[in-house]
């Protein structure tokens, strides 16, 4: 079957860095995306990652790692804005879209 | 402002009830989502469109049907509800291109009774 593994929930201070893992177990891979999705509003696009190494976006940057099935998202800088559900999503061969449960960061000051 | 817009943004159904969730884009995105998303559980595909006039089963289809008239509008319906049918709803959309993001509609948050 498919899998996609996040950790439940995770805890980082204020103005600290977070890394947020993904592996998964896919039949087929065409790309895997990450998602910032804040209580009770709707999942918002983040990164996309396709080939294997280090994407930076501002205080975000997603890495993929093709052959180990792995990804992680790296958040610098923490804001309390950043209390957020963090999803890993990868598109598999028929380019079916196969979610995470998420990762819940939480922000303390 | 373009996006997607759901509606309604919550319902109380009784069980046994016929529902309709709204999903209306303004984005002229050709391909169109309806997500279920439960506590613990990823989000769950339950209908596509991958173009006006085309639908296609998700993950977990049954109990739902839709429709895709026109590029714009893509309603759920569901014909009798049940209390397992409780859960939020996402309507997404994205272009052509089948690496491309999704756009989210705020959800409606449904409670079968």
């Amino acid at each position: 079957g498919q899998n996609i593994d996040q950790p439940t929930e995770m805890t980082a201070t204020e103005g600290a860095i977070v890394q947020i893992n993904c592996t998964y177990q896919t039949s087929g891979f065409n790309g895997l995306f990450w998602y910032q999705q804040h209580a009770g509003e709707a999942p918002t696009f983040l990164s996309y990652n396709v080939l294997d190494g280090l994407e930076e976006k501002g205080r975000f940057s997603s890495f993929l790692s093709r052959s180990k099935g792995y990804s992680y998202l790296l958040l610098k800088e923490l804001q309390m804005k950043d209390s957020a559900s963090y999803l890993c999503a990868v598109l598999d061969s028929n380019y079916q879209l196969i979610w995470g449960a998420g990762t819940k960061l939480i922000i303390k000051p | 402002i373009a996006g997607i817009t759901q509606a309604p943004t919550s319902q109380i159904l009784a069980a046994g009830r016929r529902m309709t969730l709204r999903c209306t884009q303004d984005m002229r995105h050709n391909a169109m989502y309806w997500y279920r998303q439960d506590l613990g559980l990823g989000l769950r595909l339950i209908h596509y469109s991958n173009t006006a006039g085309t639908t296609g089963k998700g993950e977990v289809p049954d109990g739902y049907s839709v429709s895709r008239a026109n590029t714009d509008d893509f309603p759920l319906t569901l014909a009798s509800a049940v209390p397992s049918q409780t859960s939020v709803y996402f309507c997404a959309s994205s272009a052509s291109d089948q690496n491309s993001p999704l756009h989210f509609g705020n959800g409606t948050r449904l409670t079968v009774t």
